[in-house]
């Protein structure tokens, strides 16, 4: 199983509406990382885990908030958000943090009304 | 500090025809160099890596890149395109840490 699943693969959501992206995978991978992309544009980190800790936040306002409960899960919970952050929400995982591949869920789509 | 240089923004490519995507990377260490391809409304899905060895590197679907040290390059090509090739690719850098540095990205349009 070399998956990385999203769920949902599309959300719209109001401007004070709470919400949660979810991400799974079970390859053993013990870094997750969250990443946004806008159209057009290549991916933006936002968050790494490494072994089910928060170890890089790359400046990401406090209306996203991550999640690690276990190895093979990641949330990434929405509050507040503006209709700029709009965007795919990508999630990924590799075996390790570090200069290894990462494997890409399909991403969510993400609307703010 | 690492940034990626993708050469070319969009490549309109015959099916059947040989297509080259342009990637050059500066960085003041030893990098690990990848592709990616995502298709429309689709995830990332890797294409090919350079680790270390062999600067020809082969990878899915055809695709194959040759690393080159010396003009800081990792350039993409496929002998024969598909129209299912039709997707934006990405090239990526990541020094020895976590994270990984993602070129503009080229839009491959491959019409009949």
């Amino acid at each position: 199983d070399t998956e990385v699943t999203q769920t949902p693969k599309h959300l719209v959501m109001g401007m004070t509406n709470k919400k949660s992206l979810k991400c799974e995978q079970h390859m053993g991978h013990r870094a997750m990382y969250w990443y946004k992309q806008k159209a057009k544009k290549p991916p933006e980190l936002m968050f790494v885990y490494s072994y089910e800790k928060l170890s890089i936040n790359e400046s990401v306002p406090s209306r996203f908030s991550p999640e690690c409960p276990n190895s093979s899960l990641l949330n990434l919970h929405l509050h507040a958000l503006q209709p700029e952050d709009s965007a795919l929400y990508l999630c990924a995982s590799s075996q390790v943090m570090g200069p290894t591949e990462a494997f890409f869920g399909q991403g969510t789509r993400l609307t703010v009304v | 500090a690492q940034s990626v240089t993708q050469l070319d923004s969009q490549v309109p490519v015959f099916e059947e025809a040989p297509v080259e995507l342009r990637c050059n990377y500066s960085s003041s260490v030893s990098v690990y160099l990848f592709w990616y391809v995502q298709y429309p409304n689709q995830g990332l899905q890797l294409l090919l890596k350079y680790l270390s060895g062999s600067t020809l590197v082969k990878g899915i679907n055809g695709f194959e890149a040759e690393f080159n040290k010396s003009q800081t390059s990792f350039h993409l090509r496929k002998p024969s395109v598909h129209i299912s090739d039709t997707a934006e690719y990405f090239c990526a850098v990541s020094p020895n840490d976590y994270k990984l540095s993602f070129g503009a990205g080229t839009t491959v349009t491959v019409r009949a």
